[in-house]
């Protein structure tokens, strides 16, 4: 079965701060990682990582996967108080139907104070 | 504008009652699902649909009964409900299984109450 683990499941920061978030996994023939922000509704996407070493970049957001340690790290940097969400870390493998599965972390509640 | 649309967004109910959840996408995505999210946060999968052929069903109690009428939509039909039911059931799409790509588009979630 798909495992996604993400720590911590909790953080408090001051603006201005650094922070990283983790995600380890396993997957079964893996396909992709993907970095969700929830805010009050709906999960909205941030990056797909498909491939080891590559940085993603959206303004102060990052993100890097290693398929060979299986896990992946979002950065974000100078933190804002509307960073404050739950960020979800999924993967997806490759298959007849699990093509199309993700299987979801529990999140990081992410708060930041100003 | 393109989007995931659910319907009701809210819904409060008794135990024992059938309800219904409707969601509807305008993206042009072959394949939908539904996602339970409980008060935990966590978000599981339980039904996918793929131009209208269910593809992915979890252990899910059999009073949950989705339902595609085309590829547009999914509804998702819940009887008797429990207590334990209570939770943000959210919609969500994405391009069919052929595609490299997984990302998945979601719905603003319906939060169901049951009392």
């Amino acid at each position: 079965e798909d495992k996604v683990v993400q720590s911590p499941l909790s953080l408090v920061v001051h603006e201005g701060d650094t922070v990283t978030l983790n995600c380890s996994y396993e997957v079964t023939n893996f396909r992709s990682l993907l970095w969700y922000k929830q805010e009050k509704k709906a999960p909205t996407f941030l990056f797909m990582l498909t491939s080891s070493g590559i940085e993603k970049k959206s303004g102060r957001l990052s993100s890097i996967l290693d398929k060979k340690e299986l896990f992946s790290i979002l950065n974000i940097t100078a933190t804002q108080t509307g960073d404050s969400a739950i960020y979800l870390c999924a993967v997806g493998g490759w298959g007849e139907t699990s093509g199309s599965r993700l299987t979801f972390g529990e999140g990081t509640q992410l708060t930041v104070n100003p | 504008d393109t989007a995931v649309s659910q319907t009701p967004k809210y819904l409060v109910t008794q135990m024992g009652n059938d309800k219904s959840i409707k969601c509807e996408q305008n993206l042009g995505h072959d394949t939908m699902y539904w996602y339970k999210q409980d008060s935990k946060k966590f978000l599981k999968i339980m039904f996918s649909y793929n131009n209208k052929e269910l593809i992915i069903n979890e252990t899910v109690p059999n009073r949950f009964s989705p339902k595609s009428p085309d590829k547009a939509h999914l509804n998702l039909h819940i009887n008797s409900l429990e207590l334990g039911d209570s939770a943000v059931y959210f919609c969500a799409s994405s391009w069919g299984l052929a595609v490299s790509y997984n990302e998945q588009f979601f719905g603003p979630g319906t939060r169901l109450t049951v009392l």
